[in-house]
């Protein structure tokens, strides 16, 4: 595609629940970042890509928090048994080497947990 | 570590006023600057930046100059038009990490009314 999607666009969840948000970078984009945006609140960084290893975990903010590439393309941010503060917009980038420090974002994914 | 401060908003202007939104940093070495906006309901996007002291990043009638001496970024721009209601970010880029991570600002929110 020609830019960053993420699905859903929207998702509201019990607390305690699992949810899954999904990122498709840029054709050919081998670094992909995860970022929190809380109401009010700047980019929160959660964790770096790049290809399909995560050398950088270290905005994740609990073991409720994992993420996954597969074929260096689609990622997976999957949050277990979700809290009240884990309600934010997750926004996801990715970025190629050949562009230097840009960062191309997505439109991002709504979590709301009631 | 490194950081980006902001002046808080959110900030209101009429059209065609002229707009400075403040940003400084702090970081060891030389990052490059970066300033990016979110439209509403849309991920956020690179409108410019500058990679060494001195440099001018400019884009739609936006500026931001590179003050090493005071650590500043700041965003100008002569006459802002409605379609300007944004939150503008600034951010960073170090290299000292094994990757070009990048730290943003709170974000400052901007309205700009007919």
């Amino acid at each position: 595609g020609a830019g960053v999607s993420q699905s859903p666009s929207n998702k509201v969840t019990e607390k305690g629940k699992d949810v899954e948000l999904r990122c498709d970078p840029i054709s050919g984009h081998t670094a992909l970042y995860w970022y929190r945006q809380s109401l009010g609140q700047g980019l929160e960084f959660l964790i770096y890509f790049q290809g399909n290893s995560a050398p950088d975990k270290s905005g994740l903010p609990s073991d409720r928090f994992s993420a996954e590439r597969t074929g260096g393309s689609v990622s997976t941010l999957t949050i277990q048994r979700t809290q009240q503060e884990d309600s934010a917009v997750y926004l996801c980038a990715s970025s190629s080497p050949r562009v230097y420090n840009e960062q191309f974002f997505g439109p991002g994914t709504r979590l709301t947990v009631l | 570590g490194d950081s980006v401060t902001q002046m808080e908003g959110p900030v209101t202007l009429s059209e065609e006023a002229f707009l400075t939104i403040n940003c400084t940093y702090t970081a060891t070495g030389y990052p490059s600057l970066f300033w990016y906006v979110q439209y509403p309901g849309e991920g956020l996007q690179l409108l410019l930046k500058a990679t060494k002291a001195d440099d001018k990043g400019s884009n739609k009638g936006f500026e931001a100059t590179y003050r090493k001496e005071t650590t500043s970024f700041h965003l100008e721009k002569g006459s802002v038009q409605v379609s300007d209601s944004a939150v503008y970010f600034c951010a960073l880029s170090d290299m000292k990490t094994s990757y070009d991570k990048v730290i943003f600002g709170p974000g400052t929110s901007l309205s700009v009314i007919p």
